[in-house]
């Protein structure tokens, strides 16, 4: 099992500034997830972070926008970049190995309040 | 794209009621589905990896159940109590095989 921890845990930001969410894992993981929860949806992944590359990301989903990077298999970072209300969501991160069947762990989430 | 729907969207139930909600996925291509607990404020946190057809599997007072062939999974709580309120999400594997594709999730209230 892994256990993953993220900060900051919730945050209010003002409208066209940037927030940095961390993301930790204590054991390696092959690979890592970032997912966005808006109020009302349906968890909805955001990109997988590639250690050392960009990150691949799911469609709507821009890097200028949810830049990502992860230096090492145990830590990665989700920037929201220029923030508007529509960003207020929960935001998690979740690691795991490759497999259909392996669990993924996910962390507490950060929850992003955009005025 | 995936399409995972889950019903009840919601459901109060009084301490001590067993209960049931379902996961209904589209039944080709299918590799493995997962049940999350999710509670405020906490880390989803993963009960049950089901990935054969009539898989059964349990935790304490949970169970599910798994038909592929029709395309959907019962999770069960027997004997409710307070601390089993959460939002229950099933999930599956997505374009790459490791990343989930959530179903909206079943909201769980338990009164005491």
């Amino acid at each position: 099992s892994a256990v993953i921890s993220q900060k900051p845990s919730r945050d209010i930001c003002q409208r066209g500034t940037s927030l940095t969410i961390q993301c930790q894992v204590d054991s390696q993981v092959t690979m890592m997830f970032w997912y966005r929860q808006q109020p009302g949806q349906s968890l909805t992944l955001i990109a997988t972070a590639n250690q050392g590359s960009e990150a691949t990301y799911e469609s709507g989903f821009v890097i200028d926008k949810f830049p990502i990077s992860r230096p090492n298999l145990t830590f990665s970072t989700l920037t929201v970049s220029n923030m508007s209300p529509e960003d207020s969501s929960i935001y998690l991160c979740s690691g795991g190995l490759a497999g259909w069947a392996e669990t993924q762990y996910f962390g507490p989430g950060t929850r992003l309040l955009v005025l | 794209i995936l399409n995972v729907e889950q019903s009840p969207q919601s459901l109060h139930v009084q301490e001590g009621d067993s209960t049931n909600f379902t996961c209904s996925f589209p039944s080709s291509n299918f590799y493995a589905l997962h049940w999350y607990r999710w509670e405020t404020a906490k880390s989803p946190e993963a009960l049950f990896v089901m990935t054969l057809n009539g898989d059964e599997k349990k935790k304490g007072r949970i169970s599910a159940t798994l038909n592929t062939k029709e395309g959907y999974s019962y999770l069960y709580i027997k004997g409710s109590q307070p601390e089993d309120s959460a939002t229950y999400l099933c999930a599956f594997p997505g374009n790459y095989g490791q990343n989930f594709v959530f179903g909206p999730g079943t909201r769980l209230s338990v009164l005491p």
